[in-house]
């Protein structure tokens, strides 16, 4: 175990919602990223955050969003959910300049 | 930005043959290559990795190499087991360490028969 936990492990929702997923980073990690892998493909990087800073942004559109706290726990926002949006959502927290360790993804329907 | 294709998309081997996996990376400035085992519903788990300074890492049965004259780099199991049966990942990103971002393969699903 990574010690990475996501919630909810499952959801579906429906086009124009918004969701909102959690991750808890292992002990005395500062920095989480989080990916979306659709089914059948790679991981494909949304963004990174360090020490509750933006830091890092792959290609994704604004209503992609998220925070960390001061904890290192973070979330990731994703408003107006198009079905396109439906995908296994993994977050990895890791040391500024560490091994990634990934939690076991929360996986959104939308229909 | 980075591109990574990684063939072949599946493949099938007998228990105790080896199974060679390529990826292709079009950033040469690229320098850590991982390469992540994921099994149905599990998260990816690293596997080994190797960096832009050293052309050849191995670990018991796993052995990865890395040309970066030709950016490429290929991951190879030797005596498979049916337990490595999975989808592998490799992944390349620009940076001193795993702390940047990486930029993942499409994936191989690798069956081993027993």
């Amino acid at each position: 175990e990574t010690g990475v936990t996501q919630s909810p492990t499952h959801l579906i929702k429906t086009r124009g919602q918004q969701v909102t997923l959690r991750c808890s980073s292992q002990s005395g990690h500062n920095t989480v990223s989080w990916y979306q892998q659709a089914l059948g493909q790679g991981p494909q990087f949304i963004f990174q955050y360090y020490r509750e800073e933006e830091n890092g942004r792959g290609n994704f559109p604004p209503r992609f969003s998220g925070l960390q706290f001061p904890n290192y726990s973070s979330e990731l926002n994703v408003n107006a959910l198009e079905l396109d949006d439906s995908a296994l959502y993994l977050c990895a927290s890791s040391l500024q300049y560490g091994e990634l360790f990934f939690g076991e993804g929360s996986r959104l329907t939308v229909l | 930005g980075e591109n990574v294709e990684q063939h072949p998309s599946t493949l099938s081997v007998q228990e105790g043959d080896s199974a060679v996996i390529k990826c292709t990376y079009s950033d040469s400035a690229s320098n850590y290559f991982p390469w992540y085992k994921q099994e149905l519903g599990k998260r990816p788990q690293l596997i080994i990795d190797i960096r832009s300074n050293v052309g050849e890492k191995k670990d018991q049965r796993i052995a990865v190499t890395l040309n970066k004259t030709a950016k490429h780099f290929s991951l190879h199991i030797t005596e498979t087991q049916p337990e490595d049966s999975a989808v592998y990942f490799c992944a390349a990103s620009i940076g001193e360490t795993s702390g940047s971002r990486l930029t993942f393969g499409e994936g191989t699903q690798l069956t081993v028969n027993p």
